[in-house]
């Protein structure tokens, strides 16, 4: 079955600095790759998202980059905001969001 | 709309006990989803559905049950509690993919606590 890891576990950058969070899957046929944000005691909530037929995406300061033939995505922030601290979660999912795995998870700070 | 509800929020069970975690969505969706959640483990998926009267199990169903009888409901029970089970637990909705909706939409989560 499909594994996602997820590095690192941890990262704190410097309010303004960019973050970066990569994750790498097993499964070829994984076609979904989502990113959620998770604040602490709430739900998670997705933030970005990519298909297997686009190799990045872009919502203003967060970005998604897909390299198929090495089987990673990475999720990009730019310009970061203490409000940006969180848990962040990829996923991979085959046959467009039948089936999700997710990685373990990146505990973000950003500190003032 | 409310999304997706989870009832209840919080429970403590003893070893042995039975319980029903009842979420429901107003959406419409298709997929159906029961996850927990665990400390450094990120979420793990127990079981889903992808339609009424339809279940499947994910990568950890071992003491779950489930049941979808209605589009709008699905059910995640455990029959006999052990403290292994003690966790937070998030169902989720989606679309189907075909429409570029895959979109998981959370619940709110519910804390078990398994003594």
């Amino acid at each position: 079955g499909e594994n996602v890891e997820q590095h690192p576990s941890t990262l704190s950058v410097q309010e303004g600095d960019s973050a970066v969070i990569k994750c790498t899957y097993s499964d070829s046929a994984s076609n979904y790759f989502p990113w959620y944000k998770q604040e602490l005691g709430k739900r998670p909530q997705l933030i970005i998202d990519i298909r297997s037929n686009v190799g990045e995406k872009k919502d203003q300061r967060i970005a998604v980059t897909l390299n198929k033939t090495a089987k990673h995505f990475s999720l990009h922030i730019t310009e970061t905001q203490p409000e940006d601290s969180a848990v962040y979660f990829c996923a991979a999912s085959i046959n467009y969001g039948q089936n999700f795995v997710f990685g373990p998870g990146t505990r973000l700070s950003v500190l003032p | 709309n409310a999304g997706v509800t989870q009832t209840p929020k919080f429970r403590v069970l003893k070893t042995g006990q039975s319980m029903t975690l009842l979420c429901a969505q107003d959406m419409n969706h298709e997929y159906m989803y029961w996850y927990r959640q665990d400390p450094g483990m990120g979420l793990r998926l127990i079981h889903y559905s992808v339609g009424e009267g339809t279940t499947a199990k994910g990568e950890v169903p071992d003491g779950y049950n489930v049941s979808r009888l209605k589009k709008q409901n699905f059910l995640l029970g455990l029959e006999s509690a052990a403290p292994s089970q003690t966790s937070v637990y998030f169902c989720a909705s989606s679309t189907v993919g075909r429409d570029l909706k895959e979109t998981q939409y959370f619940g709110p989560g519910t804390r078990l606590l398994v003594l």
